[in-house]
């Protein structure tokens, strides 16, 4: 299909090991967005992309976590050293335009299906 | 920060009956409001949105109408079927800023 796609949908980790998530947007796409979901809550903002630049990464709870989009297509979010805290459900979206400038009209965020990451 | 509030708990209801889920959100300026929804073992979908105050969002019989006076942008719907079973989140965008801040979301169930 067309949507937003990530790699891999389920990933176990011991605590301690390096995982890399990865997010496929729909094609064209400008601007890309990773978000954590802890059980039983909401969506919590990572970091944001415009092409390969990261314009946002206000929202990674710590230097353990890193992303990158090199070609401004695929991104992949990586955390080292993984933590119990870390398990969550990882969420991709991508949306077509960039920061808008403020105001204007909406420029829908199309989610992936998401990463369930559980560390024991 | 800016702050999205829902309704505590999961919403059972009998089929055809009314849906409320309230919504209450802090932020400064004026932001855009949102319902996502998520059916099962699927993605974040966007449900409606309403860009400024009195606005009223609707799609697939659901509506929202964004007051500012009350901070708030509670979703409805008139007559709920099987397939409205998700959950619902509400989300708010301020400005030329693209992250979204959500609620913790309420699971829906609607019984036959």
């Amino acid at each position: 299909g067309a949507g937003v796609s990530q790699s891999p949908r389920y990933k176990v980790a011991k605590r301690g090991q390096d995982v890399a998530l990865r997010c496929d947007p729909i094609s064209g796409h400008v601007s890309l967005f990773w978000y954590q979901q802890a059980l039983g809550q909401g969506p919590e903002f990572l970091t944001y992309f415009q092409n390969e630049a990261q314009l946002d990464k206000s929202g990674l709870p710590s230097d353990r976590f890193f992303a990158e989009r090199p070609e401004g297509s695929v991104s992949t979010l990586k955390i080292q050293r993984t933590q119990q805290e870390d398990s969550a459900v990882y969420l991709c979206a991508s949306s077509a335009k960039g920061t808008s400038g403020g105001g204007g009209v909406y420029n829908e965020q199309f989610f992936g299906p998401g990463t369930r990451l559980t560390v024991l | 920060g800016d702050s999205v509030t829902q309704m505590e708990g999961p919403v059972t209801l009998s089929e055809e009956a009314f849906l409320t889920i309230n919504c209450t959100y802090t932020a400064t300026g004026y932001p855009s409001l949102f319902w996502y929804v998520q059916y099962p073992g699927e993605g974040l979908q966007l449900l409606l949105k309403a860009t400024k105050a009195d606005d009223k969002g609707s799609n697939k019989g659901f509506e929202a109408t964004y007051r500012k006076e009350t901070t708030s942008f509670h979703l409805e719907k008139g007559s709920v079927q099987v397939s409205d079973s998700a959950v619902y989140f509400c989300a708010l965008k301020r400005g030329g800023n693209n992250r979204l801040a959500f609620g913790k979301g309420n699971q829906v169930v609607v019984i036959p």
